[in-house]
């Protein structure tokens, strides 16, 4: 069964720190992996999706990468702001037509 | 050009009430997923149902919860006799395909059992 964690739980930074989030899954058998963006009291945003042929795909300050054999994601911020706190999921798609998520890393970027 | 649509996205109900949540997927798209987020825990996929159809419904429990698409109007995930522990935000997503094509997620509802 597929499982999927996300390390760390919370991370607070200071504005401007470049910072990496960490997802890792059990079962490399994944059509493709998804980072959303969850803020407070709302919905899921899609940030990447990487299909599994790939390696990183990249949308403006965000780097998502993907190493299917090792079962590893990440998602490089870059020059993070206040305004990119929020909790960020990945999740990867089965041939199960669903998607596994994590629980998620809760960010703060501190002013 | 809307969004997944949810609603509502706040619904309180008293345990053995029903709830009944409902979602328009994006225009044009004919699979819809539904996903459960409980307190301190990762969404965890309930259900999946192509127009009319239940494809998938292994994370849906055995009792009390019911998923529909119909072919007119959103669908609707349904809960009978509600409990405390039915207490969570309830996400949909659709999409155009089936396989490795982008979901696009609603707002969520918040069932709140009181």
């Amino acid at each position: 069964k597929q499982e999927v964690t996300q390390i760390p739980a919370a991370l607070s930074v200071p504005e401007g720190e470049n910072l990496v989030l960490n997802c890792s899954f059990t079962d490399s058998a994944i059509y493709n992996l998804q980072w959303f963006r969850q803020d407070p009291g709302k919905g899921l945003t899609s940030l990447l999706l990487i299909q599994s042929s790939q390696r990183e795909q990249t949308s403006g300050r965000l780097n998502a990468s993907l190493d299917k054999s090792s079962g590893r994601s990440t998602l490089y911020i870059a020059a993070s702001q206040p305004g990119d706190s929020a909790t960020y999921l990945c999740a990867v798609e089965t041939g199960a037509n669903n998607l596994f998520f994590g629980t998620g890393t809760r960010l703060t970027v501190i002013p | 050009n809307a969004g997944v649509m949810q609603n509502p996205r706040h619904l309180v109900r008293r345990r053995g009430q029903e709830a009944r949540l409902r979602c328009s997927p994006v225009k044009g798209h004919s699979h819809v997923y539904w996903y459960r987020q409980l307190p301190e825990e990762g969404l965890k996929f309930m259900v999946y149902l192509q127009k009319e159809n239940i494809i998938d419904e292994s994370g849906m429990p055995k009792e009390r919860f019911s998923a529909e698409f119909p072919k007119e109007g959103p669908s609707i995930l349904r809960i009978q006799q509600v409990v405390r522990g039915d207490s969570a935000a309830y996400f949909c997503a659709s999409s155009q395909g089936t396989a490795n094509t982008e979901a696009f997620f609603g707002q969520g509802t918040r069932l709140t059992v009181v």
